[in-house]
């Protein structure tokens, strides 16, 4: 099926410090998401982008966050600056119209 | 409260033995989507409905938006389908890239 590729696959880093989590999403598809999972368990939304553009956003999309996919490049998720809390996995998933696809995930560690 | 409960949480099978998950939506849901997350954390899609029935091999999902629940049935279970399997629907008041609302997903063993 579709690929969704994320880059990398793992990040540690030190809290305080920003960190920039990337994602080649399908080449045709049109909406980007960022999710978050903690430890293997529930998947929740963080936000959603569209022609540029934020659509939707959830309370875990804090502050400190911020996504862009400058001229059509990987589609990244920006967070500065990084506290313990935002240790998790995350996960890029892209759609042409409805059905999304993921990919592998990001591990962030923050120390 | 959670607006897609899935149950069971966990499961046990042996090999060639079949079972079914489920999840109930406490909000209308206009489509659902079923993964299976291995062992090294990727998500597999399994299946995308809007309505009705689909199977694929020895898979099968319904989805009942009247109802509110979808169903993934598991027949022949073979070890590799040992996983985590997780429902995820969209909300209909969303949009057209409408955010996935998660289960808490269902952890699958099939043995030997």
């Amino acid at each position: 099926g579709p690929k969704v590729l994320q880059i990398p696959s793992h990040q540690i880093i030190d809290m305080g410090q920003m960190v920039t989590l990337n994602c080649d999403p399908v080449s045709n598809h049109l909406y980007f998401y960022w999710y978050k999972q903690i430890l293997g368990q529930q998947m929740e939304f963080l936000v959603n982008f569209y022609n540029g553009k934020v659509m939707e956003k959830s309370k875990l999309f804090k502050d400190q966050f911020s996504v862009e996919r400058p001229d059509g490049s990987y589609f990244t998720l920006k967070i500065q600056p990084t506290a313990l809390e935002d240790s998790a996995v995350y996960f890029c998933a892209s759609s042409y119209y409805a059905e999304q696809f993921f990919g592998p995930g990001t591990r962030l560690t923050v120390l | 409260g959670d607006q897609v409960e899935q149950s069971p949480s966990a499961l046990s099978l042996h090999e060639g033995t079949g079972s079914a998950l489920r999840c109930n939506f406490t909000t209308t849901m206009r489509a659902v989507q079923w993964f299976q997350q291995n062992s090294r954390g990727s998500l597999i899609n399994l299946f995308y409905l809007a309505s009705g029935t689909k199977e694929n091999g020895r898979l099968k999902s319904t989805f009942n938006s009247k109802e509110s629940y979808s169903t993934l049935h598991i027949r022949d279970a073979q070890l590799e389908d040992s996983g985590t399997y997780f429902c995820a629907a969209e909300a209909n008041s969303g949009g057209s890239n409408a955010k996935l609302t998660f289960g808490k997903g269902t952890k699958l063993s099939v043995k030997s």
